[in-house]
């Protein structure tokens, strides 16, 4: 069975730095584009950035509001994405979904992992 | 940048009704565009991709069609479970999603 199961929100002060993982299991890891979705509360959902898999090049690309203070990495050895997110600001606030990409779409979704910023 | 827009917002309805959601992308976006369900307090699940193909395991009662700039999500004979906000997303230039359709108990 596919899974993706994410972990590492909590609350956290503006300019803080937070770091999410992802944890794949049930199929093979590094074939996908590994991406990052959020959702503000209340709120729409908003492609937050992907890293390829090694095959791609292994490069991460981010959103406009993102880019510059987040990065992307991936461990295929232990089949873990991870989002560091450096100078969090109070519009960072929300749920963190990570997915995977070939192609196009695939499901499911981790479960998300809620990220709180605020003073 | 590539945007989406969804119509309605929110749509009222009752269980046995077919209604349908319209998605229109900014740009020609081929058939790059998938259709997700999101019940409150889960992860989104995606239904459609490629604008008309079925995800595994999805009711068949979910259709999608369209092509270019503009796409249609149908859901025939509504039941419970299908009470929920659907968003449709362009995957042809990164990932654009619309803002989403409530779909609500008349």
């Amino acid at each position: 069975e596919v899974q993706l199961v994410d972990s590492g929100g909590g609350f956290i002060q503006p300019g803080r730095s937070l770091i999410l993982s992802c944890r794949a299991s049930g199929f093979t890891f590094a074939d996908y584009t590994m991406t990052w979705v959020r959702q503000a509360p209340g709120k729409g959902l908003e492609w937050v950035g992907f890293i390829r898999n090694k095959a791609d090049g292994g490069t991460p690309e981010f959103a406009a509001p993102v880019k510059g203070r987040f990065t992307i990495s991936r461990d295929d050895s232990k089949s873990v994405a991870y989002l560091q997110m450096n100078s969090l600001k109070t519009e960072d606030t929300g749920m963190y979904y990570c997915t995977r990409d070939s192609s196009g779409p695939r499901g499911p979704w981790g479960q998300g992992t809620l990220v709180t910023v605020s003073s | 940048d590539i945007q989406m827009t969804q119509s309605p917002s929110t749509l009222s309805a009752s269980v046995g009704d077919t209604v349908t959601i319209t998605c229109r992308a900014s740009q020609s976006i081929n058939s790059w565009l998938a259709w997700y369900q999101q019940r409150p307090g889960k992860a989104p699940n995606l239904l459609i991709y490629k604008a008309s193909s079925l995800e595994s395991g999805v009711p068949s009662r979910f259709s999608g069609s369209g092509s270019g700039t503009e796409f249609i999500l149908t859901i025939s004979s509504l039941q419970p479970d299908d009470f929920a906000t659907y968003f449709c997303q362009q995957y042809k230039t990164y990932w654009t999603f619309g803002q989403g359709t409530k779909v609500e108990i008349k």
